[in-house]
């Protein structure tokens, strides 16, 4: 299996609170991803990392922002979460292009009342 | 950006074959994957195509049409195991990010 940490693995937060969830690997792995999973619409890319501070934006940004600082460690941040960001949370990882495989995480379960 | 259809749902019989079927339209494309997700589990890799034809990797295949922009998984000899979620992936062409289709839910009937 894949070193990669999640943390936490469920969380419970009110409306309009920040939270922070971690995804932490142990592959010294280039890419990192943060995914979200809903019913209907499979996983969507929120943001990525190509590197220690390099990121750029997926397909579903709009509320989410990351942080690498550490070549392990991505950090995804909800500023003032919503009931629309209850969801699934993958993190993953990869080594590159080509054949080289994303690996995921074991998914954070965020609910946001 | 990639548009990734796959069929919602199939059931098949153990002991059976499945095809799942997967169109992609894109505008670059750096290879086909599949993956495995298992209710309340992360998703796990399957397999890789990038060049046109049949990959084979014990019971499960995967087939692969650049020109028609069509793959499928092929999952022989079912067992109820094989229940879960099959998620088809294709990765652009300059960078190195997934796109999904939605998932197709299989389930297996003894």
């Amino acid at each position: 299996d894949a070193g990669i940490t999640q943390s936490p693995r469920h969380k419970v937060t009110e409306t309009g609170t920040p939270v922070t969830l971690r995804c932490h690997q142990t592959e010294n792995h280039r890419y990192m991803y943060w995914y979200r999973q809903d019913p209907g619409h499979g996983l969507r890319l929120i943001h990525y990392s190509y590197g220690v501070k390099d990121t750029d934006k997926g397909e579903v940004s709009d509320g989410y922002s990351v942080s690498r600082s550490k070549t392990e460690d991505f950090l995804l941040t909800l500023e003032s979460a919503t009931s629309s960001q209850t969801s699934v949370y993958f993190c993953a990882i990869s080594e590159g292009t080509g054949g080289n495989t994303i690996y995921f995480g074991e998914g954070s379960w965020l609910t946001v009342v | 950006g990639q548009n990734i259809d796959q069929p919602t749902e199939m059931t098949a019989t153990e002991g059976a074959i499945v095809q799942i079927n997967c169109t992609y339209q894109t505008s670059g494309f750096n290879g086909l994957f599949w993956y495995q997700q298992h209710a309340g589990e992360a998703p796990t890799f399957l397999s890789y195509n990038v060049l046109d034809g049949l990959e084979e990797k014990g019971r499960f295949s995967s087939f692969l049409s650049r020109s028609k922009g069509y793959s499928y998984l092929l999952l022989k000899e079912l067992q109820m195991k094989d229940s879960a979620s099959y998620l088809c992936a294709v990765r652009d062409l300059d960078d190195y990010k997934l796109s999904f289709g939605a998932g197709t839910t299989v389930t297996v009937r003894a």
